[in-house]
C-alpha cells in the first residue's frame, strides 16, 4: 500500500492556460475522488469514478473542467483555459466499498 | 444543500488537556462520519470514523455520534502541541457515490 500519489505536487501557470493533474490511487481501490480546496474552507467534490466510469460530476465542475479514469487505474483532472477562481489545491482520495477515503497530498495550483 | 457545520475556532487548550471538537450535519439520511487532521499546507490525513451511535475509542482519540441529534464530535485527551492542526469533520452523502460533505474546519491550538 503505497498511498494515493498526485503529480505534481505545484502547478504555477498563467490565465488562459491548460493545465493537466494526475492521480494514482491506491491499487485496488475501484473508488476515485477529486475534490477542491480553498483556504480556509473544507474539501468540496468535484466528481466521482467507480473503475473506469464517471458516476457523478458536481455542479462545481464547469466545461472548461473534464476528468478521466481510462482504465480504471490512475485519473487525470483537465482545466481549460484556466482563471484566477481556479487557484486552489485539487485533492485526489481512493477508497474501496464503504473503507474511508484516503487522499493524495494535493496539486496546489496558481494562476497568475 | 446537506451540510456539515463546524466552528472555525481557533479553539486553544493547555498540553495535556482534553480538547472537544463539534460537528452538526444536516442531512438525515448520512450513515457514516469522517474526522481528518489537516496540518496546514498539507491533504487530510484520516483520524476516526465512526458509524453507530455512541463512542469510538482508537488511542488519545474518542469519536462520539448521535444520530437523533445529528452531532459528532471528537475528544483528543492528553493533548499534544503536534495536534495543532485543522481538524475537518465529513459526513458522507447519501448519493450512492459515498462522496463526503465536509465543513470548514476547526483549528486546534494546543499550547505548551
Amino acid at each position: 500500500d503505497t498511498g494515493v500519489s498526485q503529480n505534481p505536487r505545484h502547478k504555477i501557470t498563467k490565465r488562459g492556460q491548460n493545465v493537466t493533474f494526475r492521480c494514482d490511487p491506491i491499487s485496488e481501490h475501484n473508488r476515485l475522488y477529486w475534490y477542491r480546496q480553498t483556504l480556509g474552507q473544507g474539501p468540496e467534490f468535484l466528481t466521482y469514478f467507480q473503475n473506469e466510469a464517471q458516476l457523478e460530476k458536481s455542479r462545481l465542475l464547469s466545461d472548461r473542467f473534464s476528468a478521466e479514469r481510462p482504465k480504471g487505474s490512475f485519473s487525470t483532472l483537465e482545466i481549460q483555459r484556466t482563471e484566477q477562481g481556479d487557484s486552489a489545491m485539487y485533492l485526489c482520495a481512493s477508497s474501496i466499498g464503504t473503507q474511508p477515503q484516503h487522499f493524495g497530498d494535493g496539486t496546489r495550483l496558481s494562476i497568475l | 444543500q446537506k451540510e456539515v457545520e463546524q466552528n472555525s475556532g481557533p479553539l486553544s487548550v493547555p498540553e495535556g488537556a482534553i480538547a472537544s471538537l463539534n460537528c452538526t450535519y444536516s442531512d438525515r439520511g448520512s450513515q457514516s462520519f469522517f474526522w481528518y487532521r489537516q496540518y496546514s499546507g498539507k491533504s487530510p490525513e484520516l483520524i476516526m470514523f465512526i458509524y453507530s451511535n455512541g463512542d469510538k475509542e482508537d488511542g488519545r482519540f474518542t469519536a462520539q455520534l448521535n444520530k437523533a441529534s445529528q452531532y459528532v464530535s471528537l475528544l483528543i485527551r492528553d493533548s499534544q502541541p503536534s495536534d495543532s492542526a485543522t481538524y475537518l469533520c465529513a459526513a458522507s452523502s447519501t448519493s450512492g457515490t459515498y462522496k463526503y460533505i465536509f465543513g470548514t474546519g476547526t483549528r486546534l491550538k494546543v499550547l505548551a
